[in-house]
């Protein structure tokens, strides 16, 4: 069963301040990356997809990969209120994508 | 271009009636996908379609549910005798082909309230 874990949160910063969202996953043969935005009552929206180790910037956005310890990040700068919504890593696993449960992201004005 | 377009996008019913959820995925997108999302939990696949191949229909929760895909195209996920556990948003993805280096997009969703 492949799985993919995220802190379910919620993960609460201020205005201004960097947020970091964690992922790990457990097929080591994963190739591709997502990371999803939801808003409350809205569908997932894809904002980042990274296939190689390292770092891959976006605006304001961070995607970060590791694929020897089967981990992906996301950091987000200069968080402000709207990026307030549910976050949701997806892995690529063979088909179908495999998504995390999701962390919840409150930033507080 | 248009995204993935789902219809209706709110469904109330009686329980064990029969309902269907249509899905228009985007232009040239070879793969459609559907997932449930109960409210405040994970998206739980349910099948998806690649091509002519035979679906993946490993993700059903019971032979009340089906799907399928006419001309490679428009899908139909239809629900037999609802029940009140069959509350959820529906959601239909679809995406260029399946499998590496290429994501899902979704549609708005259907939101269904069995009574």
């Amino acid at each position: 069963q492949k799985e993919v874990e995220q802190n379910s949160g919620p993960l609460s910063v201020p205005e201004g301040a960097i947020a970091s969202l964690n992922c790990t996953y457990s097929d080591r043969g994963s190739q591709s990356f997502f990371w999803y935005r939801q808003y409350s009552g809205k569908s997932p929206e894809l904002i980042m997809s990274i296939y190689s180790n390292g770092d891959k910037e976006d605006g304001r956005f961070t995607a970060q990969l590791n694929k020897a310890s089967q981990y992906v990040s996301l950091l987000i700068r200069d968080s402000q209120p709207s990026d307030s919504a549910t976050y949701l890593c997806a892995v690529e696993g063979n088909t179908p994508l495999v998504f995390g449960k999701g962390t919840r992201l409150s930033v507080i004005a | 271009g248009a995204g993935v377009s789902q219809s209706p996008s709110n469904k109330v019913t009686e329980k064990g009636k029969d309902v269907e959820l249509r899905c228009d995925p985007i232009s040239g997108h070879t793969a459609l996908y559907w997932y449930r999302q109960s409210l405040g939990q994970g998206l739980e696949f349910l099948i998806y379609f690649q091509g002519n191949s035979a679906p993946d229909k490993s993700g059903l929760p019971s032979d009340r549910f089906s799907a399928e895909r006419t001309g490679g195209s428009v899908s139909t996920l239809t629900i037999q005798r609802t029940q009140q556990e069959d509350s959820a948003v529906y959601l239909c993805a679809s995406s260029y082909t399946v499998g590496e280096y290429s994501p899902l997009h979704f549609g708005n969703g259907t939101r269904l309230t069995v009574t």
